[in-house]
């Protein structure tokens, strides 16, 4: 069956260490995303890619950063600069164009100690 | 992007239809209205969308008023796995990205 993973499900990092999450996806969708949530709130857009080698920042990407070498792949890193890293990370994928629907992953939540 | 705007909450019977409302006031005649539900520490998982037309498929339906400023969410019997954040969102069809921008959502409750 067709889906999206991320890994891990759940990821603990000390203050100050980089840490990479995982997005794969076999739907061969275009288009890729990275959303974050907090407690009691919607998500909001961290990257996006539409097609491999090109992705734009969202609406808070800074402290992140991403890389898309495959069509398969979107890995999502959080740097030591990202002042407030604890959350649910969401990755996401749809088809490029029309009103297509996404599929989300089942998330990782991060927290760090 | 084009807002919208849903109710912060909720509640509904089990086996009685559920309307979720959404205003969008500002949607731009590209703009699909799609809707997603996020059952607790999941992902959102896609329910319905549309443009013009009212839409239905096996998880729900979608009324899309005449002049597209609003729209409603049918469930047409609430179960418990109903239970959800249900998000209106608009997704421009027409611009550069297709990028999903989420509002806070309705939570609904189903009580049994």
């Amino acid at each position: 069956d067709g889906g999206i993973t991320q890994s891990p499900k759940y990821l603990f990092r000390k203050e100050g260490q980089n840490v990479t999450l995982s997005c794969e996806q076999n739907l061969n969708h275009d288009a890729m995303y990275w959303y974050r949530q907090d407690p009691g709130q919607g998500l909001r857009l961290i990257y996006y890619s539409q097609i491999v080698n090109d992705f734009q920042k969202g609406d808070i990407a800074e402290g992140y950063s991403v890389s898309r070498e495959k069509k398969e792949s979107f890995p999502l890193t959080v740097t030591s600069a990202q002042k407030n890293p604890t959350a649910f990370y969401l990755c996401a994928s749809s088809l490029h164009r029309g009103g297509n629907g996404y599929t989300f992953g089942s998330g990782t939540r991060l927290t760090v100690v | 992007d084009a807002k919208t705007t849903q109710p912060n909450s909720m509640e509904s019977n089990e086996e009685e239809p559920v309307h979720l409302p959404c205003n969008h006031s500002t949607i731009s005649g590209t703009d699909y209205i799609h809707w997603y539900r996020q059952l607790p520490s999941q992902g959102p998982e896609y329910v319905i969308h549309g443009l013009t037309s009212n839409v239905n498929n096996r998880m729900a339906s979608l009324a899309i008023a005449e002049d597209r400023k609003s729209s409603t969410l049918i469930l047409h019997r609430a179960t418990l796995r109903d239970a959800a954040v249900y998000y209106c969102i608009l997704r421009d069809n027409g611009g550069a990205t297709n990028k999903l921008i989420f509002g806070t959502g309705t939570l609904l409750a189903v009580q049994p």
